[in-house]
Formats: C-alpha cells, structure tokens, sequence
C-alpha cells in the first residue's frame, strides 16, 4: 500500500501523559500536514513540514505540541501533558509538492484516534 | 484567512434520490478538493477541481473560480454515499495549506 501511513491508530493516555502520532508520506511526497478533527467537527490545520523544516506551525497550539519531519524516518506529532481537551482525530497528509508552488492534491491517511481518560 | 461555508450543513435523502452540496469561498483559490468522510471516519478523495468540471460514475462537481463556489453533485444515491462531505481550498496568497469547510452530513435512506 503507497499510501499515508499513520500510526497507531487508536491511542488511550491518562492525563499528564505523552502522546506521539507518526506519518510517513506517500512514496515520492516531501510534504507532511498535520490536521486535527474534535468530535463532530471539521479538520482544522495544525503545521505544515517539509524535511527537517516546519514550513507553517499556525494552527499548533503554542503550548505542549510540537511536530518535526526528520531526514530519515517519518513525521512525529508529540503532545506533552495530555488534557481531555485533546482527545480527538489526528490525520496526516501528503502533497506532491508545495512551497513555491502550489500544494497540488492532498492525500489523507486513516487517521490517529486519541483518547484521553 | 479565507472562509468556506457549506450547505446544507445536514441532508437526508430516500435511495435514489439527486443531491447537489454546495461550498462557497470568500478569496481566490489555488486547488480545491471534495472529500467524503465515511462513518468509519476514513477521508476519501472524490475531486481535486481547482475549476472546471469533472465527473466518476455517479458523482461530478464543478468549480466556478471566478464566482468562488463549486458544486458537488450526487446521484442515484445509495446508502453507501452517508457520511460527511467536506470542502477544503487552498488559497492564493502563499498559505500553502488546505482550509476545510464545516461539511455537509448527508444521511441516505434504505
């Protein structure tokens, strides 16, 4: 399967906890979206990676989530100190292309189901 | 930042029925993309319709750049077609990023 790969896919935490979400991209994409879904409610943006660069970070939350594309390996979200706030679905993206041109199509993955207890 | 609405935000249909889910923007895009929600929560790629029209089997959707909507047309809905359908733009002022709409829920009926 070429696809977005994301995992786990279902992930339970206690409160005070770390979470992180892993993506690798499509096969020839270098471009990594993060986008959160809370219950009943669209997808908002999160960050924008390419490799070893975060692009855009506008939607992430100032504090407790960062995100990073290493050379080698896949995209990690992390969430420090988990709150119930933050349960919800976390989906990953890839594009073709992006800064300097245009996004071109997005490919989603299945998405990381977070829960916090 | 631009905006994207959707409507209607909830539709319930009978098998068979026509359907047509609208999304208006407030700027000028550079891509736009349909995509459907299933309820299992899976993102499906329906069309990537920056403008024109385009159709697969029983869906099609146009995109009007110029008058910043496009159309997502359902037919002969089947109960398999249920779930969310979302919207999403990118705009042309360098924000290198897709914005969703809120979706419309559609519900198809056996």
């Amino acid at each position: 399967n070429a696809g977005v790969m994301q995992n786990p896919r279902h992930l339970v935490r206690r409160r005070g906890q770390e979470a992180r979400l892993r993506c690798s991209p499509m096969k020839g994409h270098s471009h990594v979206y993060w986008y959160r879904q809370l219950p009943e409610e669209g997808l908002k943006f999160m960050v924008y990676l390419q490799k070893e660069n975060i692009i855009d970070e506008s939607g992430m939350p100032k504090e407790r989530f960062s995100a990073e594309f290493p050379k080698e390996g896949p995209s990690i979200l992390r969430i420090q100190q988990v709150v119930r706030g933050d349960s919800a679905a976390y989906f990953c993206a890839s594009s073709p292309s992006g800064a300097a041109t245009n996004t071109g199509e997005l490919f989603f993955g299945e998405g990381s189901r977070l829960t916090v207890l | 930042g631009i905006q994207v609405e959707q409507s209607p935000p909830d539709l319930i249909l009978q098998e068979g029925a026509n359907s047509t889910l609208r999304c208006n923007f407030s700027d000028s895009v550079n891509n736009l993309q349909w995509f459907h929600q299933n309820p299992w929560g899976q993102l499906i790629n329906l069309f990537y319709i920056p403008s024109g029209t385009k159709q697969n089997g029983r869906l099609s959707a146009t995109t009007v750049a110029t008058e910043r909507y496009s159309l997502l047309y359902i037919s002969s809905s089947q109960t398999t077609d249920s779930g969310v359908y979302f919207c999403a733009v990118e705009g042309t002022s360098g924000t290198y990023k897709y914005i969703f709409g809120t979706g419309t829920r559609l519900k198809v009926l056996a």
